[in-house]
């Protein structure tokens, strides 16, 4: 089964620009969550789809949004791009089953530069 | 859900067993406890996760103390692709959705 893939792997933009990344989950996989990872705030966790609704939300300003398809693929966007937008930005897909054993998992990431 | 304590570095000699510990003392009772690693510039990777029950895969075990404040992962055999940024989050079982919070974890230097 493949495993979340992210598009695009590498993107500079410049700042106020805006951008929109791109998820496709685990097949089956019905859940979608967005994190940001920078050398400074670490890993932190701007928001969770499912089932086309934002179920859950980090503590993130508005320029960061996001949407769910029907066939649960993801998309995120940021408007107005600041520098400190710059990061990993990693998708992670999960069953959303209700069961115990039902977990996250990860894409490879898209590397924003902002300039 | 809980906060977790790692030490924010450790090294392994190739070949040994790597322990890696959490502390989780205000865990609750419906929080498991997952295990994260993250290779550099990549997508965290699941490792394992239990609740109160030590728990083993093809990766890993996870050693969960029995007042349940603490746990152990545990790589068997460590090898050089073993170096990683390994996290411990404690997380409430929940069916109103996935947040997890990493902290800082533990960087492992695996040494041939």
């Amino acid at each position: 089964k493949a495993g979340v893939t992210q598009t695009p792997r590498y993107l500079i933009k410049t700042r106020g620009q805006q951008v929109t990344l791109s998820c496709s989950p685990i097949s089956g996989h019905r859940s979608v969550s967005w994190y940001q990872q920078t050398p400074g705030q670490g890993l932190q966790f701007l928001f969770e789809y499912f089932s086309e609704t934002q179920r859950n939300k980090g503590n993130f300003p508005g320029r960061f949004s996001g949407r769910q398809f029907s066939n649960s693929r993801s998309e995120m966007n940021v408007s107005t791009l600041e520098l400190g937008d710059s990061a990993l930005y990693l998708c992670a897909s999960s069953l959303a089953s209700g069961s115990s054993t039902d977990t996250q998992y990860f894409g490879p990431g898209t590397r924003l530069t902002v300039l | 859900d809980a906060k977790t304590t790692q030490p924010p570095s450790m090294d392994c000699a190739e070949g040994r067993a790597a322990n890696l510990p959490c502390n989780h003392s205000t865990i609750s009772g419906n929080e498991y406890v997952y295990w994260y690693r993250q290779i550099h510039s990549q997508g965290p990777q699941y490792i394992i996760h239990g609740l109160k029950n030590n728990e083993t895969n093809e990766m890993a075990s996870l050693i969960i103390t029995e007042d349940r404040k603490s746990s152990t992962l545990i790589l068997p055999h460590a090898t050089l692709r073993d170096t990683a940024v390994y996290y411990c989050i404690v997380r409430a079982f929940s069916n109103s959705g996935y947040a997890l919070n990493f902290g800082k974890g533990t960087s492992l230097l695996v040494t041939p």
